[in-house]
């Protein structure tokens, strides 16, 4: 079954905690990203990737690394998680390379850091 | 940087009835305008796309039109359903060979009512 599968969908930690959230897609898809969902802010971008070892920042990168060493993971990296970085996060896989495709979104992680 | 408006943050309307949300953009190299829906609990997933050779779009009792020169483009849903209450996420994507851009639309909530 082609899907993007995120883990995990629950964490809480704390404080300066350094956490990874794993994103796989099995579609061979070229694009993959990351973003967060914040109440009355819809999603908002942290950074995406349009080939292998090729990642960009998206709107709000702060605070946050990736990595695109194969195709198809990308994981997200809060090396100091801090409690502005309570969120929903979603990472979502593109066919076309510049994303002007439709988005294939995983399940979501919900993130709270105390 | 881009910029997309999406109005209105709340829609309810009668089953029945039709609904209408609309999202302005700022970038006119903005060539790709995906529509999420996003139901309670679950991940968004694309219900239209327009991209902007096109005016306009439809699929059974969902339509987007898109205006290139006011920069706007809207989702139109006739003949609403309960199953139709979710928040809708309206997107635009740029891509230039080296760089992407993708932006959401806050969200509108609708509410479908019997």
């Amino acid at each position: 079954e082609a899907q993007v599968t995120q883990n995990p969908r629950y964490l809480i930690t704390v404080t300066g905690k350094k956490l990874t959230v794993t994103c796989s897609q099995n579609m061979n898809h070229e694009y993959m990203s990351w973003y967060r969902q914040d109440p009355g802010l819809g999603l908002r971008q942290i950074y995406y990737s349009m080939n292998v070892e090729v990642t960009d920042k998206g709107d709000v990168p702060e605070g946050y690394k990736v990595s695109r060493k194969e195709k198809r993971n990308f994981p997200l990296i809060l090396e100091s998680p801090s409690p502005n970085q309570t969120s929903l996060y979603f990472c979502a896989s593109s066919l076309s390379r510049g994303g002007q495709s439709p988005l294939h979104f995983g399940n979501g992680t919900r993130l709270t850091v105390t | 940087g881009e910029n997309v408006e999406q109005h209105p943050s709340t829609l309810s309307v009668q089953e029945g009835d039709s609904a209408v949300i609309k999202c302005t953009y700022s970038d006119s190299a903005s060539n790709y305008f995906p529509w999420y829906k996003q139901e309670l609990g679950k991940r968004p997933q694309l219900i239209i796309d327009i991209r902007s050779n096109v005016g306009e779009k439809k699929d059974q009792r969902i339509a987007v039109t898109l205006n290139k020169t006011a920069k706007h483009f809207s989702l139109h849903i006739t003949e609403t359903q309960p199953e139709d209450s979710a928040v809708y996420f309206c997107a635009a994507v740029w891509f230039t060979g080296t760089a992407s851009k993708l932006t959401f639309g806050t969200g509108t909530r609708l509410q479908v009512t019997l």
